[in-house]
């Protein structure tokens, strides 16, 4: 059972341009919804993190939009540079047993 | 700077050996967990400990046992290491109810 679903597994987008990922879950008892940035040979960072009473937060050139009652949320990353390109994972926190349940991933390239 | 260190960045071993792999943070983190993480699966959950002998089976135990002796260090364990345990495994640490996971930078383990 997936309790986080994510799209798409890949990505390519130009220099410049608007980057959308998104994620779609199913059990309301998650607290927070962060996203990771994994760069090749090192391990996922925290990028970017929302609570479910938000619809929206923005961090420099990256943005969550969340949709509670579709039970969906996405990152958006604005002005795309070669320098994202990274495997981006969604995640949904429950505080009461300490997990984060992971969505399978996105390889995002940015091309110059 | 904080961090999750993982004793190997790669190791190969035979099937049937006892494979031990090691992890340290320096967080003073109450817990850890040991993901593996595979092509087009994401990161799944194997064992995880929110305090120093305590365990609590993830997503995808079996074939997998961990330890937890101190509160800096725990180890997952691979009792007869099979050709399918090949994989990325990678050690995360978090504080209290935190969403905010370090991860290592994994170990890269295949099995002949």
């Amino acid at each position: 059972q997936q309790q986080v679903k994510q799209s798409p597994q890949s990505l390519i987008v130009q220099k410049g341009g608007i980057s959308i990922i998104n994620c779609a879950y199913e059990n309301t008892a998650f607290d927070y919804f962060p996203w990771y940035q994994q760069f090749p040979g090192k391990g996922p960072a925290l990028l970017i993190a929302i609570r479910p009473d938000v619809s929206e937060k923005k961090e420099g050139r990256f943005t969550i939009s969340f949709n509670k009652s579709a039970k969906q949320f996405s990152l958006h990353i604005m002005d795309s540079q070669p320098g994202d390109s990274a495997t981006y994972f969604c995640a949904a926190f429950r505080g009461s047993n300490y997990k984060l349940t992971f969505g399978k991933g996105t390889l995002l390239t940015v091309n110059p | 700077d904080v961090k999750v260190t993982q004793s190997s960045r790669y190791l190969v071993k035979r099937t049937g050996e006892k494979v031990f792999l090691e992890c340290v943070q320096d967080m003073d983190h109450e817990n850890m967990f040991w993901y593996r993480q595979d092509p087009g699966l994401g990161l799944r959950l194997i064992y995880f400990s929110y305090d120093v002998k305590m365990k609590e089976k993830g997503d995808i135990p079996e074939g997998y046992s961990v330890s937890r002796e101190k509160k800096e260090r725990f180890s997952l364990i691979l009792e007869s290491a099979s050709t399918n345990q090949t994989s990325m495994y990678l050690c995360a640490s978090s504080p209290g109810l935190s969403y905010g996971y370090t991860f290592g930078s994994g170990t890269r383990l295949t099995v002949v």
